[in-house]
C-alpha cells in the first residue's frame, strides 16, 4: 500500500527553527510536495522536489532523499503567523498526490 | 486568494436532501480536483478531471456524482448523504496532471455538516 507518514503535532519557540519529517512509501515517485494549511483555510503551496538535495526559498527549506524515501520541511525564525498545519504528499506513478496526514505546528512565544 | 472559487462555505443537510457544491478556477488550469478532509486524516482524493474527462473516481460511493462542464467548472452533487460525510470538501486545480505542472491550488473549502 502507499503511505505517507509524519509527525501529528509539533511544538517550537518563536524565532528558533523546527524540522517537520516525512517518510513515505509509494508505487513510483514523480516528486514530494510540502503545502501549509492555516486553521480553516485552503492549503497553499510551499516547495516541490523531486531530485535530492536541499531547496531553499526564504525563511523555509526542503529537503528530499529518494533512496530513503524521506524529506523534511525546515523553518527558520519562526514567526506566530507559522502556526499552521503542515501537509507532505508525494506524487505517484500515475500523477496522483498521496497525502500525509499533516503535521500541526504550534508556536510559542 | 488562490484563483479557486467554491460556493457554498458552509452547508448543513439532511439525509434526504440533494445539494450540489461549485467550484471555479480562474487560473486557465486543465485539470480539477474533488478533496474530502476530515480531521486528522490525509486529504482523500475523491474525483479528478483532465481536459473535462473524468481520470480517476477513487472507490467513492455513488451518493457523490461529480460534473465538469467545462475545464473552468467543477461540481459535486450530493444526495441522500451520511452523517459520516460530514468534512470539509476542497477543490482544487493545477496545470495539467505531470510532475511539473501537479502544484496544486485550493479553494476555501465548503464545510459540509449532514445531520
Amino acid at each position: 500500500g502507499q503511505n505517507i507518514d509524519q509527525p501529528t503535532e509539533m511544538t517550537a519557540t518563536e524565532g528558533a527553527i523546527v524540522q517537520i519529517n516525512c517518510t513515505y512509501q509509494t508505487s513510483g515517485f514523480n516528486g514530494l510536495f510540502w503545502y501549509q494549511q492555516h486553521a480553516g483555510e485552503a492549503p497553499t503551496f510551499l516547495s516541490y522536489n523531486v531530485l535530492d538535495g536541499l531547496e531553499e526559498k526564504g525563511r523555509f527549506s526542503s529537503f528530499l532523499s529518494r533512496s530513503k524515501g524521506y524529506s523534511y520541511l525546515l523553518l527558520k525564525e519562526l514567526q506566530m503567523k507559522d502556526s499552521a498545519s503542515y501537509l507532505c504528499a508525494v506524487l505517484d506513478s500515475n500523477y496522483q498526490l498521496i497525502w500525509g496526514a499533516g503535521t500541526k505546528l504550534i508556536i510559542k512565544p | 486568494e488562490t484563483g479557486v472559487t467554491q460556493t457554498p462555505r458552509h452547508l448543513v443537510m439532511g439525509m434526504t436532501n440533494k445539494k450540489s457544491l461549485k467550484c471555479e478556477q480562474h487560473l486557465g488550469h486543465n485539470a480539477m480536483y474533488w478533496y474530502k478532509q476530515s480531521a486528522k486524516k490525509p486529504l482523500e482524493l475523491m474525483f479528478v478531471y483532465s481536459l473535462e474527462e473524468r481520470v480517476e473516481n477513487n472507490s467513492v460511493p455513488s451518493r457523490f456524482s461529480p460534473e465538469c462542464p467545462n475545464s473552468s467548472h467543477l461540481f459535486l452533487h450530493l444526495h441522500t448523504l451520511q452523517p459520516e460525510d460530514s468534512a470539509l470538501y476542497l477543490c482544487a486545480s493545477s496545470q495539467d496532471m505531470t510532475a511539473g505542472g501537479n502544484e496544486q491550488f485550493f479553494g476555501p473549502g465548503t464545510r459540509l455538516t449532514v445531520l
